[in-house]
């Protein structure tokens, strides 16, 4: 079982660059995150979507774009990297009809930006 | 909103038992989680507090008391791989536009064990 799987798990990018990460699972989630992680901060959201074709803005939005054209596939798109946006990115999905709603965790991507 | 606190980092000794204290201040609550994150990979799930009262899983418990805003996970007879960090984190009770499963996460705690 592959679980979620997120491409690239490095990057490195310039200020200005864009860029998009990918988020794939196989365990036909409907709701789907992304997160950012920074040192002491803890995770923090950035999107979700509720559904194929449905995104909304988490704590902390700015700077990014999501689309979910595909109910297995989450996109996080940076238009123009900052080096503020140097972090670790994690993707996790979840089932909408367990009581728990357990949200399951991609590996994550480093993505520094100079 | 929420404000969840834990301490930075633990230390302890193989063999021995540590407890991670975790303290949430929200304006509604539906359940609290334990989250495990060894150094560069993925959280994984370790535990779900729901109701008041002790959960018990094997070698880990978490404990939850919602009228204090207070929960901890137990960790006994610490092995050298449950060094990492653990992530406890409060899911709001009311869906915010329709959101499902909004997980609000504390800043972790790094746990350490010595030989």
């Amino acid at each position: 079982n592959a679980g979620v799987t997120q491409t690239p798990k490095f990057r490195v990018l310039k200020t200005g660059q864009s860029m998009t990460l990918l988020c794939a699972q196989d365990m036909n989630h409907e709701y789907m995150y992304w997160y950012r992680q920074d040192p002491g901060m803890g995770l923090r959201l950035i999107h979700y979507s509720v559904g194929e074709g449905t995104t909304a803005k988490g704590e902390v939005p700015d700077g990014y774009n999501v689309s979910r054209l595909k109910k297995q596939n989450f996109l996080l798109g940076l238009e123009s990297a900052a080096p503020s946006q140097t972090s670790v990115y994690f993707c996790a999905s979840s089932y909408e009809l367990e009581a728990k709603n357990i949200q399951y965790f991609g590996a994550g991507t480093r993505l520094s930006v100079l | 909103g929420q404000n969840i606190d834990q301490p930075t980092e633990m230390t302890a000794t193989e063999g021995a038992i540590v407890q991670i204290n975790c303290t949430y201040q929200t304006s509604g609550f539906n359940g609290l989680f334990w989250y495990q994150q060894h150094a560069g990979e993925a959280p994984t799930f370790l535990s779900y507090n729901v109701l008041d009262g002790l959960e018990e899983k094997g070698r880990f418990s978490s404990f939850l008391s919602r009228s204090k805003g207070y929960s901890y996970l137990l960790l006994k007879e610490l092995q050298m791989k449950d060094s990492a960090s653990y992530l406890c984190a409060v899911r709001d009770r009311l869906p915010r536009n329709n959101a499902g499963n909004m997980l609000t996460f504390g800043g972790g705690t790094r746990l350490m064990v010595k030989p």
